[in-house]
C-alpha cells in the first residue's frame, strides 16, 4: 500500500539549532515525493518538491530510495519556520495525481 | 500566482440538513479538483477526485450519494453534504493541480490548496 509516515507529531528546537522533519514512504516504485508547509492560519502551500531538488527558505530534502526517505533538513533553524510540515506522496491509480499526506510534524522554533 | 478559493470558510448547521462548499480556481483553469478532509490532529484524507464535466472519482469508504461532488465549470467544484450527522463534522480542503493548460506557472505536480472550510453539524 501506498503510504507516508511522519513518526514525529511535534518537533521543538531553539533558533539556530538544526531541523530535521522525518518522512518515509512507502511505494515500490518511482515515487514523487514532495513537502507541504502549513502557517498558522493560512492555507497549505507547496514548499518543495523532490524532482526540482532545490532550496526554499532554507529547507532541502533529498530522496533516498535505498531508505525509502525524503527527510526535510535546514541547518539553522528560524522562529518563522515553526508551522505544521507535511510530507505528501503523488498517489497513482484509481486516482491519478492525488496527493498522500503524511499525518503531519508540527515545528515550534523557540527564541 | 495561482489561488483556490473556498466558500465558505465555516459553516455550522443543524443535524439533517445539507451544506454545498464550493471551491474555485482564480485566474487559472482546473479540469481536476481534488477534495480532502482532515480530522482534528489527523492527516488529510483524499475523499474525492472532481473531473469537470464527467462524474466525480470517489475513494473507498466515501459515500457518494451523501458527499455530492458536481464540477459545472473550469473554475467551479462544490461538494454537498447531505442529510448531515454530528460525524460529518470535519475540515474539507479542496485543491487544484496546476501544470500545461491551466494558465499557473507550476508543473503539473503542483498543488494548489484552498483555505479549508470547517464544518460543524450540531
Amino acid at each position: 500500500a501506498q503510504r507516508v509516515t511522519q513518526p514525529e507529531k511535534l518537533l521543538s528546537v531553539f533558533k539556530g539549532a538544526p531541523v530535521e522533519l522525518k518522512c518515509n514512504y512507502s511505494y515500490s516504485g518511482s515515487p514523487e515525493l514532495f513537502w507541504y508547509v502549513q502557517y498558522s492560519r493560512q492555507r497549505l502551500q507547496l514548499l518543495l518538491r523532490h524532482i526540482s531538488r532545490e532550496s526554499i527558505k532554507g529547507f532541502t530534502a533529498d530522496l533516498n530510495k535505498g531508505e525509502t526517505s525524503f527527510h526535510l533538513k535546514k541547518p539553522f533553524a528560524q522562529e518563522e519556520d515553526s508551522a505544521m510540515y507535511y510530507c505528501a506522496f503523488k498517489g497513482w491509480g484509481g486516482s491519478q495525481g492525488n496527493l498522500i499526506f503524511g499525518k503531519g510534524t508540527k515545528l515550534s522554533v523557540k527564541p | 500566482g495561482a489561488v483556490v478559493s473556498q466558500h465558505p470558510s465555516r459553516v455550522i448547521c443543524k443535524s439533517g440538513t445539507s451544506v454545498k462548499i464550493e471551491c474555485r480556481s482564480l485566474d487559472f483553469q482546473a479540469t481536476t479538483m481534488f477534495w480532502y478532509r482532515q480530522f482534528p490532529k489527523q492527516s488529510l484524507m483524499l475523499m474525492a477526485t472532481s473531473n469537470e464535466g464527467s462524474k466525480a472519482t470517489y475513494e473507498q469508504g466515501v459515500e457518494k450519494d451523501k458527499f455530492l461532488i458536481n464540477h459545472a465549470s473550469l473554475t467551479l467544484s462544490t461538494l454537498t453534504v447531505t442529510s448531515a450527522h454530528p460525524e460529518d463534522s470535519s475540515f474539507y480542503i479542496c485543491s487544484a493541480p496546476g501544470g500545461a493548460g491551466t494558465g499557473t506557472s507550476g508543473g503539473g505536480e503542483t498543488q494548489y490548496f484552498g483555505p479549508g472550510t470547517r464544518l460543524l453539524v450540531l
